[in-house]
């Protein structure tokens, strides 16, 4: 099985700051079809998920550019250029191919 | 506007048994694999099923296996979730998720409790 792995688990961030979470895979997630299925959710508190990021880099719609993905095969990146009060929650990175994974979750907390 | 929505949640004795529905709309429907979702008590999440777009594939998580059963509807955009012998550790928000997890539902609650 794909384990996903997040580093940090928890993340303190002071308002206009950069974040940045990591996410590595057991197994590369690149799929025969030639994509890399690899996305972030990102959990407000006492929210449902909401996808923010799909294929490593493509962003959702209504999505701040302040959030960017970016890896390759078994190692990705969230980057959250300056973050802002309503970016707290809990960031999960997850395989998006059979068989589906999620990632622990990092939660980030204005410090 | 695309939505989803959970209902069928509770509260259920162990053992028993539950049927959760989603009901989809503002999208094709058919033309979407779905997931159900779970997230226990202050934890993260769990992928639990995937139904493909035409019903005619299922797969579940190893965990609950033999205890799921995934189908949907196609003609009412609804979505359905059968589980089991239900146990303690089942107690969680259980979530409908289109099959590119662009589109969450809000969940639907179920606790197993005596």
């Amino acid at each position: 099985d794909v384990v996903m792995t997040q580093s940090p688990l928890s993340l303190p961030v002071t308002l206009g700051q950069p974040a940045s979470i990591s996410c590595r895979s057991s197994q590369s997630l690149v799929h025969s079809d030639g994509n890399t299925y690899l996305n972030w959710l990102q959990q407000r508190p006492g929210q449902s998920p909401r996808r923010l990021i799909y294929k490593v880099s493509k962003r959702d719609s209504g999505v701040p550019d302040r959030f960017s993905g970016s890896g390759s095969g078994t190692v990705f990146t969230l980057n959250i250029s300056r973050v802002e009060a309503e970016d707290v929650g809990v960031y999960y990175c997850m395989r998006g191919t059979h068989w589906y994974t999620f990632g622990q979750g990092t939660k980030l907390e204005i410090k | 506007q695309m939505q989803l929505v959970e209902s069928g949640g509770g509260v259920v004795q162990p053992g028993k048994s539950l049927r959760l529905s989603c009901a989809a709309s503002g999208f094709t429907f058919k033309t979407y694999p779905m997931h159900w979702v779970r997230q226990r008590p202050g934890k993260g999440l769990d992928w639990v099923s995937v139904i493909s777009d035409d019903g005619g594939g299922q797969f579940y998580t190893d965990s609950m296996k033999g205890r799921l059963t995934i189908s949907r509807d196609n003609s009412k955009n609804a979505l359905y979730l059968q589980m089991n012998s239900l146990g303690l550790e089942d107690t969680a928000m259980y979530y409908c998720v289109t099959g590119d997890f662009r589109l969450w539902g809000q969940g639907t609650q179920v606790t197993v409790s005596s």
